[in-house]
């Protein structure tokens, strides 16, 4: 399958601080990424779809000022939360997907980032 | 709206015995795309299977097989003489046939004793 790459894999920072989260698609070209959250033993929880060139589009009840993403490229996409708090600890995981033909494909996932906020 | 549901939320086996994980999902689509993943301790998702809604054949890929019943809106998963590296929480997943919305189920988590 194909390979999406995210990195860091565990961040801890402090509180009031920002992080960034990098999604590489490593060998396809990704329109569409996904950002999720996990939390500790539950499902995950779509933040935000971006499209590449166009401005993400946040699920109901992500704030959109606090979780920054960008998709400026076919193969990059980064999340960036700002002024981190320890309630922004969780596990954030994107996912990538050519929609380009219309018909979905499987979404390739990337390792995921565990964030501590301390 | 789409809902997918994984009734267990746990499940112990022992060694080599075999195991079936449930998946019911709800969509008002005529086609989609039914999902398994699995996601070990380390995090990242494994994609193992994708069905769409047109195939009702079961599969068969080692010791895995789906069965997907259109009629019940189920596509269960059943791993054969489990083994420990199958511990894991695996997530079945629902996707419109054209889109980008993908829902998962609440996952199971899975645990093969020795």
């Amino acid at each position: 399958g194909a390979v999406v790459s995210q990195h860091p894999s565990r961040v801890i920072c402090k509180s009031g601080t920002s992080v960034k989260i990098e999604c590489r698609s490593l060998d396809f070209q990704a329109t569409t990424m996904f950002w999720y959250r996990q939390f500790p033993k539950k499902s995950l929880m779509l933040m935000a779809t971006s499209n590449e060139g166009s401005k993400a589009t946040y699920e109901q009840g992500v704030e959109k000022d606090k979780f920054l993403i960008n998709h400026a490229s076919l193969t990059l996409s980064t999340l960036t939360v700002t002024s981190a708090h320890p309630e922004d600890s969780s596990f954030y995981i994107c996912s990538a997907r050519d929609l380009r033909g219309g018909e979905n494909t499987e979404a390739f996932f990337g390792q995921g980032t565990r964030l501590t906020v301390v | 709206a789409q809902k997918v549901t994984q009734a267990q939320t746990e499940i112990s086996v022992v060694e080599k015995e075999d195991v079936t994980l449930d998946c019911v999902y709800e969509t008002r689509d005529t086609t989609y795309y039914l999902f398994w993943y699995k996601q070990p301790p380390s995090g990242e998702l494994v994609f193992l299977i994708r069905r769409n809604s047109f195939d009702e054949q079961n599969e068969i890929s080692g010791r895995y097989s789906w069965n997907f019943q259109k009629s019940t809106s189920s596509f269960n998963f059943t791993i054969t003489a489990s083994q420990v590296v199958d511990s894991a929480v695996y997530f079945c997943a629902l996707s419109p046939f054209y889109g980008q919305n993908f829902v998962f189920g609440p996952g199971t988590r899975l645990s093969v004793l020795p």
